[in-house]
């Protein structure tokens, strides 16, 4: 398994580019989530999707657009990038948990993205 | 709402102290989860434990423990005779029932000296 893998890894652009990030799992989960970090904020969500086809907002989403078209794939699209969206983008992926999750299940993040946004 | 606190921005021990790192969260859910993650400085997120708010025993793992309290809602984490590969940002976090939403602590960053 490749777990959950993101591109790029860095990234330079120009205030009002456009531009995705993409991210892929292939761990079958039918969570996905992205999150931006910033310095002394830690991560927060900016959308996620429970399954294909269904997406919603997270505390910061202006901004950001995201679709599920499969349950491997779930792109973030920057329509018109602004230097406050200068981050680390993290995706993560996850079961669907309740009480069946076992002691070692968690959200699995990729290894980031980090946007400058000149 | 949910919320996760950690009041220690940067912490510095000489290796081999034992350290603490304070986690404190709020949440009206009855079931929830609450998690440690590492970032050690090549960025990467490594989960380190979960507990389920109906377990509150506590855990060891090698130097690692974790001391669980529904009381005082917290969720510590002690690193006993630290190494200086311990040095990294930890996060704590909460999720609810389904893993679909995680809420982060701002991190503690922990540097362990030589």
């Amino acid at each position: 398994n490749a777990g959950v893998t993101q591109t790029p890894k860095f990234q330079v652009l120009k205030t009002g580019q456009s531009m995705t990030l993409q991210c892929a799992q292939d761990m079958n989960h039918e969570y996905m989530s992205w999150y931006r970090q910033d310095p002394g904020m830690g991560l927060r969500l900016i959308h996620y999707s429970v399954g294909a086809g269904i997406t919603d907002q997270g505390e910061v989403p202006n901004g950001y657009n995201v679709s599920r078209s499969t349950t491997e794939d779930f792109p973030l699209r920057l329509l018109s990038a602004a230097p406050s969206q200068t981050s680390v983008y993290f995706c993560a992926s996850s079961y669907s948990f309740g009480f069946t999750a076992t002691s070692t299940d968690t959200q699995y993040f990729g290894p980031g993205t980090r946007l400058t946004v000149l | 709402a949910q919320k996760v606190t950690q009041a220690q921005t940067e912490i510095s021990v000489v290796e081999k102290e034992d350290v603490t790192l304070d986690c404190v969260y709020e949440t009206r859910d009855t079931t929830y989860y609450l998690f440690w993650y590492k970032q050690p400085p090549s960025g990467e997120l490594v989960f380190l434990i979960r507990r389920n708010s109906f377990d509150e025993q506590n855990e060891i793992s090698g130097r690692y423990s974790w001391n669980f309290q529904k009381s005082t809602s917290s969720f510590n984490f002690t690193i006993t005779a630290s190494q200086v590969v311990d040095s990294a940002v930890y996060f704590c976090a909460l999720s609810g029932y389904n893993f679909n939403k995680f809420y982060f602590g701002s991190g503690t960053k922990l540097n362990v000296k030589p």
